[in-house]
C-alpha cells in the first residue's frame, strides 16, 4: 500500500458545483495532515491543515478519520480559480509525505 | 516576514555535468530545510532534509548530495548529472517538524 493515495482525476466540474476529494494513508502513527494546492508548473502552497474534529476555511472543509486513515477535502461553490492539483499531505515523525495529487478542472 | 529564495528558475544541463542549486531563507532562524524533487507525472519525493548547520539526512540513495554551510542556506549538488535527474526541484522550510512547509518557486532542471 502506498503511503498516501489519491485519485489522480481529473475531476471536471462546472462553476458553482461542490466537489470532494479523498485520500488514504498507510502510517497509522501519522501526526499531522494537510491539503496543499499546486498550480501548473508552480510550487505547492499550503491550503489548510486538517484537524481531527474537522475544520472549515471559507468554501473549503477538511475532514480526518483516523480510524479509517482517511482524509477528505470538500470545495463548495467551485470557482474557475480553484482549477489546480490538490495534494494530500501526511506527516510522520520527521517529514511530510505528499500524495501525487488530484487534478480539478472547473469550467464556465 | 519569512521568505524563501531558490534559483535558477530553469536550467538545461548536459549529461555528466555538475549541478549546484541554492536555496536561502530570510526572516527566520534555525529553520528546518528540505529538498524535494517532482518528476514529470509523479509525486513529490523527499531528497534531503536538515535540522541545522552541517546536519543532513538523506532519504533516498541517488546521484545527488546536499550541504548546509550556513543556517539559512541549503545547497543541492551533483558531480555528474544523469538523464534521470531531470525534474522540478523544490526547496522548502518549516519552523519545526510539526508545521507544514513553505516552498520556494522551484528549479526546473532538464538534463540533455
Amino acid at each position: 500500500r502506498k503511503e498516501v493515495e489519491q485519485d489522480p482525476g481529473p475531476f471536471n466540474v462546472p462553476e458553482g458545483a461542490t466537489v470532494a476529494f479523498n485520500c488514504t494513508y498507510s502510517n497509522s502513527a501519522s501526526q499531522s495532515f494537510f491539503w496543499y494546492r499546486q498550480d501548473c508548473r508552480k510550487e505547492p502552497k499550503l491550503l489548510m491543515s486538517v484537524y481531527s474534529s474537522g475544520n472549515e476555511d471559507g468554501r473549503f472543509t477538511a475532514q480526518l478519520n483516523r480510524a479509517s486513515q482517511y482524509i477528505s477535502l470538500l470545495i463548495r461553490d467551485s470557482k474557475l480559480s480553484d482549477s489546480a492539483t490538490y495534494l494530500c499531505v501526511v506527516k510522520g515523525y520527521s517529514t511530510l509525505t505528499f500524495g501525487k495529487g488530484t487534478m480539478l478542472l472547473v469550467s464556465p | 516576514s519569512q521568505t524563501i529564495h531558490q534559483w535558477p528558475a530553469t536550467l538545461v544541463q548536459p549529461v555528466g555535468s555538475p549541478l549546484s542549486l541554492e536555496c536561502t531563507v530570510e526572516g527566520t532562524s534555525n529553520p528546518n530545510l528540505y529538498w524535494y524533487r517532482q518528476a514529470a507525472g509523479r509525486g513529490l519525493q523527499l531528497l534531503f532534509y536538515s535540522v541545522g548547520i552541517g546536519q543532513i539526512s538523506s532519504e533516498v540513495p541517488q546521484n545527488l548530495s546536499a550541504s548546509r554551510p550556513q543556517d539559512r542556506q541549503f545547497i543541492l549538488s551533483s558531480k555528474k548529472l544523469l538523464l534521470s535527474d531531470s525534474g522540478f526541484y523544490l526547496c522548502a522550510w518549516s519552523v519545526s517538524r510539526t508545521y507544514g512547509y513553505t516552498f520556494g518557486s522551484g528549479t526546473r532542471l532538464t538534463v540533455v
